[in-house]
């Protein structure tokens, strides 16, 4: 079955460590991407990567990194400086070019405390 | 930059129809997306419409778009329980920057 899978589907972390979430696509995708939400708040951009070994930062890039380095795979690190890093991670992929159908992984939700 | 911008919340009744609105600020938007939200999970793709299209039908959705008052909706005909989710409104935004912009998201209730 072609889709995008997310790991684990439940994160528990401590202030002040570094956590990286998994995202793997198998539907041969060159785009990714990395959201962030929070209730009320729509979905919100952190990064995201046209192709492998390039990634741009979204709207909310700050205390998070990524890496591209297979087509198939775009793993995202919340490092300790992101304030405010409990929320509910979605990841999802498409093909670049109009129109943006994007698929979307389950989701990771991370709870830092 | 742009705005997408949804009412928070929408209840109705099973069997009715539910209207949810969304309005967005770039013009040259190219598509505009509809993807729902069941609780715990990742987004699906309902449908889109290509900016130059006032309407679109797909079974119980039919899509409008007011191009010039920037306003988008989706009717689902005969609500059940199931469609009960979060609906969010997208826009590609202008200079085909590969990002989708999206709404709030519109929580729907359906009483049975």
């Amino acid at each position: 079955d072609g889709g995008i899978t997310q790991s684990p589907k439940y994160l528990f972390r401590k202030e002040g460590q570094n956590v990286t979430l998994s995202c793997e696509q198998n539907l041969n995708h060159d785009a990714m991407y990395w959201y962030r939400q929070d209730p009320g708040q729509g979905l919100r951009l952190i990064y995201y990567s046209q192709i492998v070994n390039d990634f741009q930062k979204g709207d909310i890039a700050e205390g998070y990194s990524v890496s591209r380095e297979k087509k198939e795979s775009f793993p995202l690190t919340v490092t300790s400086a992101q304030k405010n890093p409990t929320a509910f991670y979605l990841c999802a992929s498409s093909e670049t070019g109009n129109p943006l159908e994007q698929y979307f992984g389950p989701g990771t939700r991370l709870t830092v405390t | 930059g742009e705005d997408v911008e949804q009412s928070l919340f929408l209840s109705v009744r099973e069997g009715d129809s539910s209207v949810i609105n969304c309005t967005y600020t770039d013009s040259s938007s190219t598509y505009l997306y509809w993807y729902k939200q069941e609780p715990g999970a990742g987004l699906q793709l309902l449908t889109y419409i290509f900016s130059n299209m006032d309407m679109k039908q797909d079974q119980r959705l039919t899509v409008l778009l007011n191009k010039k008052d920037k306003h988008l909706s989706l009717r689902i005909a005969d609500t059940q329980t199931g469609d009960s989710a979060i609906y969010f409104c997208a826009v590609d935004g202008s200079g085909n920057t590969g990002k989708l912009i999206f709404g709030q998201g519109t929580t729907l209730q359906v009483k049975p």
